[in-house]
């Protein structure tokens, strides 16, 4: 089945420590996102990759980053992650030749020691 | 600024009650609006789509209607079962691809 992978499921790390959270796709989307979602609350839009032109949205704090090597896989790194940081990390994918639907994976949870 | 908002919050329901969950937001200027399903630390699961020159949407026991001029959309689930438990989100794509959010309906549907 076609879908949206996300690695891990769960990701334990210390204040201060990088992570990389992983997702790939085999929906041959050419836009891939990320979102952080804290408890009880809404997705909110980190940035998004239309093919590999890297687009930010102007809150994103630049502890966030992230990679596109290729068309199947997007990565977020977080440079130095404080106790804030700690939230569950959404991929998604979209085709704007579709109806635009945006897929989404299973999550990574990220919990900062 | 898009402001999307759902109505409400939560709501508890005995299983069998037809129900209606509501998302209005504030732009008319949409591509389209999803309507999401998310369980307790998992991710989203689409459910229905529509299009900005669509009315409505239908999947099995649910039915999504779209009324872009009142920037108003309600999402019907007939015939309730304590599996339709979760939280209920609404979003708008508006311009690039960007989805702007509702905060959620929490429903709980009891035995």
């Amino acid at each position: 089945d076609a879908m949206v992978i996300q690695n891990p499921r769960y990701q334990v790390t210390q204040f201060g420590k990088p992570v990389t959270l992983s997702c790939s796709q085999t929906l041959n989307h050419n836009v891939m996102y990320w979102y952080q979602q804290k408890s009880s609350q809404a997705p909110k839009l980190l940035f998004h990759y239309y093919d590999k032109d890297f687009n930010n949205e102007a809150d994103t704090p630049d502890n966030f980053q992230s990679r596109r090597p290729n068309t199947s896989f997007c990565f977020l790194d977080i440079r130095s992650p404080g106790l804030g940081d700690a939230a569950m990390y959404l991929c998604a994918t979209s085709s704007p030749s579709g109806r635009n639907e945006q897929f989404f994976g299973p999550g990574t949870r990220l919990t900062v020691l | 600024k898009q402001e999307v908002t759902q109505i409400p919050a939560a709501l508890s329901v005995p299983e069998g009650e037809n129900l209606v969950l509501n998302c209005s937001f504030t732009d008319s200027a949409i591509y389209n609006l999803q309507w999401f399903r998310q369980d307790p630390g998992k991710g989203l699961t689409s459910l229905l789509l529509i299009q900005s020159s669509q009315r409505e949407q239908t999947s099995g026991r649910l039915n999504a209607s779209l009324d872009k001029s009142s920037g108003r959309s309600t999402l019907y689930i007939a015939a309730s079962q304590p599996g339709d438990s979760a939280t209920y989100l609404c979003a708008v794509t508006q311009g690039a691809q960007k989805l702007v959010f509702g905060q959620g309906t929490r429903l709980t549907i009891n035995p």
